[in-house]
């Protein structure tokens, strides 16, 4: 699977944005970049996911640089309940065999949001 | 829809003792994933089951570890015997189809402490 490297702490204040940085250098052209997220004692949430363009929900959006060898996933204003730990994940398209549909998770970024 | 349910979700066993943990995923959701979190990493993925059939075992310590899923719905994780480096919360997912962008739906986890 292809590594990903992200800080490993970031800080916020309450409503503002928060920028988040992967660098996935080695990405291939059929590797997906997901986001995940884990709140305090909880099991990892989906956040978003993108391929080339940059990609909106209502959750956060993600901004992926041309090359693709980074991304960045923003947060627009930051609550106290976006406090956890942020995964960035790349996971191949044509993923078959023993790497089918599986998430390799890295350390995370822990953003913690200041009142 | 209801959420991937996990039980229990906190379990302390001894060392040597056996322990069982079950899951029931998202209805309609083909694939099923264990994963292991110990404290201060990331998951790892245990094993992985698409349908009723195991897609990807090969981080399953299989000396002790051991997972079915019966008729491609619940499925059970056992240790046995459990050693004191088996404490972790342990994670089960589900998805669709288990696809390079399908999203991955995670219960609450089972804490597991072997003393």
């Amino acid at each position: 699977d292809a590594k990903t490297t992200q800080p490993n702490s970031m800080e916020s204040n309450e409503e503002e944005p928060v920028h988040l940085p992967c660098n996935h250098s080695t990405i291939s052209g059929t590797d997906y970049i997901h986001w995940y997220r884990q709140l305090p004692s909880q099991g990892p949430e989906y956040v978003i996911h993108g391929l080339t363009s940059n990609v909106n929900n209502r959750m956060a959006s993600l901004a992926i640089a041309e090359d693709r060898k980074s991304s960045t996933l923003i947060l627009h204003r930051a609550t106290l309940r976006d406090a956890a730990v942020y995964y960035c994940i790349l996971r191949d398209l044509n993923a078959g065999g023993t790497s089918y549909g599986k998430l390799t998770f890295g350390q995370g970024t822990i953003l913690t949001v200041h009142p | 829809e209801a959420g991937v349910a996990q039980s229990p979700r906190y379990k302390i066993i001894e060392k040597r003792q056996s322990v069982a943990f079950w899951c029931n995923p998202i209805s309609g959701h083909a694939t099923l994933y264990w994963y292991q979190q110990i404290l201060g990493q990331g998951p790892k993925l245990l094993i992985q089951f698409q349908n009723n059939g195991v897609v990807d075992d090969s981080q399953l310590p299989k000396d002790r570890f051991s997972a079915e899923r019966l008729k491609g719905v619940d499925s059970t994780l056992k240790i046995q015997p459990a050693k004191l480096e088996d404490s972790a919360v342990y994670l089960c997912a589900s998805s669709r189809q288990g696809r390079g962008a399908d999203t991955q739906y995670f219960g609450p986890g089972t804490r597991l402490t072997v003393l």
